[in-house]
């Protein structure tokens, strides 16, 4: 399967716990994204990496959250002390960006869905 | 500021109809793209369809085409003949050149009735 994968699928902590999500993009694709959706609304921008660096942070991305892209493949959002707040899909999504502008669509994971206690 | 306004919260049709979801947008930036992405109940977010701003002609692929009236700001989607499979959320989306994030709007939720 060449798609975006997201690890786990599901996860349920207990508030002030520290959980780390995984997102393997598509193997080509240089941009990564993260994305928070909670019920009843759109996809909600968190951040975006190109190769490796981390290029913009939503204000939604409080110093709780982290995100990295080691070595330009995969990526991992971690939050830290999580509140009940944050339960969500966190949705991951890889496009694919040349030197030149282009709107490339981006091609999303199935989502790790996060329910904090 | 860019926004993505999608004002019909759920729409119903019958099956071999055809539909329009509405999506109206706003930004400053003279060269967006324009996204509509399907997101069944599975949740997997699927894309269907893109308009460029300075594309000439409206975007089609398969039963989806985009109604893309640039002066008015609006994107609509439109489902031609309609199957069972369609009822999903639609959510458009809209990234500016200047940006790199893309703006979702909060979706329509579309059931179709045999």
């Amino acid at each position: 399967d060449t798609g975006v994968s997201q690890d786990p699928r599901h996860k349920i902590t207990k508030r002030g716990q520290n959980v780390t999500f995984r997102c393997d993009p598509i193997s080509e694709h240089n941009r990564l994204y993260w994305y928070r959706q909670t019920l009843g609304q759109g996809p909600e921008f968190l951040t975006y990496f190109q190769n490796e660096a981390q290029l913009e942070k939503s204000r939604l991305l409080s110093d709780r959250f982290s995100a990295e892209r080691p070595k330009g493949s995969f990526s991992t959002l971690e939050i830290q002390r999580t509140e009940q707040g944050d339960s969500a899909m966190y949705l991951c999504a890889s496009s694919l960006g040349g030197a030149s502008f282009s709107y490339n669509e981006q091609f999303f994971g199935p989502g790790t869905r996060l329910t904090v206690l | 500021a860019q926004k993505i306004t999608q004002t019909q919260p759920g729409m119903f049709v019958q099956e071999k109809e055809a539909v329009t979801l509405d999506c109206t947008y706003d930004t400053s930036d003279p060269s967006y793209g324009l996204f509509w992405y399907k997101q069944p109940s599975s949740g997997e977010m699927i894309f269907l369809i893109y308009q460029g701003s300075y594309d000439q002609q409206n975007a089609t692929e398969g039963r989806y085409s985009l109604n893309f009236q640039k002066a008015r700001k609006s994107a609509n989607l439109v489902i031609s003949a309609s199957q069972l499979g369609d009822s999903a959320m639609y959510f458009c989306a809209m990234r500016v050149r200047t940006g790199n994030q893309f703006y979702f709007g909060t979706g329509t939720s579309l059931t179709v009735i045999p």
